[in-house]
């Protein structure tokens, strides 16, 4: 059954401290993204990748790093810059559909800082 | 600048009426505009998608409307049903380049 899987699906993290979400697909996309929904805010894109070993920041990349080693997964690096790291994290990998640039999403991760 | 904004943050609606989700956008470049569904703790599902060179695609009970000349576009459910209760996002792309989201906004279905 081919999807994204996102790794753990709650997370804490106490203030300092790096944490490392995981994002794993196995729909052969080329492009994988790194969105975070906060309350009132929508999704805003954190980081993406079009291809392997190649990455770009999306719109609010500070506080965060990723890698793209392999095709089928993308972590993120939430790291101690991160000003408000509490949030719910959406890995998203995408094919093109009809044209449209259809996003398919995992699960989600929420992490929390204590 | 947010470049797809919408404007309503929620939305009720009794069962087996009609939802009218609202969403605009101020790039005339966009290509697709596409809405998704989430439900609580889940990731977002794609819904339907409109070409900018249409003005309607219409999936089941899910209708999408473009309003170029307005930069507005809709999404009509009917009937509307419990399981529809979710945020829905609109979201625009011209090109190779990413999707920009709007905030969502959240539907509730009322028997």
């Amino acid at each position: 059954d081919g999807g994204i899987t996102q790794s753990p699906k709650y997370l804490f993290r106490k203030e300092g401290q790096n944490v490392t979400l995981s994002c794993e697909q196995n729909l052969n996309h080329d492009a994988m993204y790194w969105y975070r929904q906060d309350p009132g805010q929508g999704l805003r894109l954190i980081y993406y990748s079009q291809i392997v070993n190649d990455f770009q920041k999306g719109d609010i990349a500070e506080g965060y790093s990723v890698s793209r080693e392999k095709k089928e997964s993308f972590p993120l690096t939430v790291t101690s810059a991160q000003k408000n790291p509490t949030a719910f994290y959406l890995c998203a990998s995408s094919t093109a559909v009809s044209g449209a640039n259809v996003l398919t999403f995992g699960a989600g991760s929420r992490l929390t800082v204590l | 600048d947010q470049q797809v904004k919408q404007n309503s943050p929620s939305l009720s609606v009794q069962e087996g009426r009609i939802s009218i989700l609202n969403c605009d956008y101020t790039n005339s470049m966009f290509d697709y505009f596409l809405w998704y569904k989430k439900y609580p703790a889940e990731g977002p599902t794609f819904l339907i998608s409109i070409s900018s060179i249409k003005d309607k695609n219409e999936d089941g009970r899910f209708t999408v409307f473009l309003n170029k000349s307005a930069k507005h576009l809709s999404l009509h459910i009917v009937p509307s049903q419990p399981g529809d209760s979710a945020v829905y996002f609109c979201a625009a792309i011209r090109g190779a380049q990413k999707l920009v989201f709007g905030q969502g906004t959240r539907l509730t279905i009322n028997p």
